[in-house]
């Protein structure tokens, strides 16, 4: 079955410094590859997705994530964190084939202190 | 263009009630999904619809049902409602439930069962 791995539970950080999310996945096809964020109370929102050609890719609020095919990982990197990026990140894949769900990873919660 | 809304935005019930919930999609999107989302086990997959037809269904229990109708509006229920049950329902629409289309999230609703 699909499985989708996120490296960190939780992430402590200051602002101005550089953030990077583990995501790997079990799939050994084609897939679509997502990151999505949730604010506090706020609901999931799309932050990029990757769904062929260049491996980066960039998406809003300064975010970008790189696609490692041998590695079957999709990482997220920020180079200089804000306080208002304090939330909780989700990694989601979808299996290209006859399969339409999202399988989510299980979140990694993001502080960063001012 | 309005976002993904639904309703109730909160709701409490007791054990063995029965529960509907209400997505209405963004405008021209057909294809509508149904997320369970819990602390302990994360965002986990119910179902999905493309017009009027369930097109993939998670490993939940036939309590968990759904259906949509022909403007793409869709509801779930949750019959015998039991203490597990109490998560965030979150909706989630997009174009068309194939690749590279990627899904816009609702506010979700808040249930719980006591």
């Amino acid at each position: 079955a699909q499985s989708v791995s996120q490296h960190n539970h939780h992430v402590i950080l200051s602002e101005a410094a550089s953030l990077e999310l583990g995501c790997n996945y079990s799939y050994g096809g084609t897939v679509n590859l997502f990151w999505y964020v949730q604010y506090p109370g706020q609901h999931l929102q799309l932050l990029l997705k990757y769904f062929s050609g260049d491996p980066l890719v960039k998406g809003i609020k300064g975010f970008e994530a790189e696609f490692i095919k041998s590695k079957f990982s999709f990482n997220l990197r920020k180079p200089s964190v804000q306080w208002s990026d304090t939330a909780e990140y989700f990694c989601a894949v979808k299996i290209v084939s006859n399969d339409y769900k999202l399988s989510f990873g299980a979140g990694t919660t993001v502080t960063v202190r001012a | 263009k309005a976002g993904v809304t639904q309703t109730p935005r909160y709701l409490i019930k007791t054990r063995g009630q029965q529960v509907t919930l209400s997505c209405s999609p963004i405008s021209g999107h057909r294809s509508v999904s149904w997320y369970q989302q819990t602390p302990g086990q994360g965002l986990q997959f119910l179902f999905e619809y493309f017009s009027e037809t369930q097109r993939n269904k998670g490993n939940f229990p036939g309590r968990f049902s759904g259906r949509q109708f022909s403007n793409s509006r869709s509801e779930m229920n949750v019959s015998t409602l039991e203490l597990g049950d109490s998560a965030l329902y979150l909706c989630a629409s997009s174009l068309d439930s194939g690749s590279s289309h990627e899904q816009y999230f609702g506010p979700g609703t808040r249930l719980t069962v006591t």
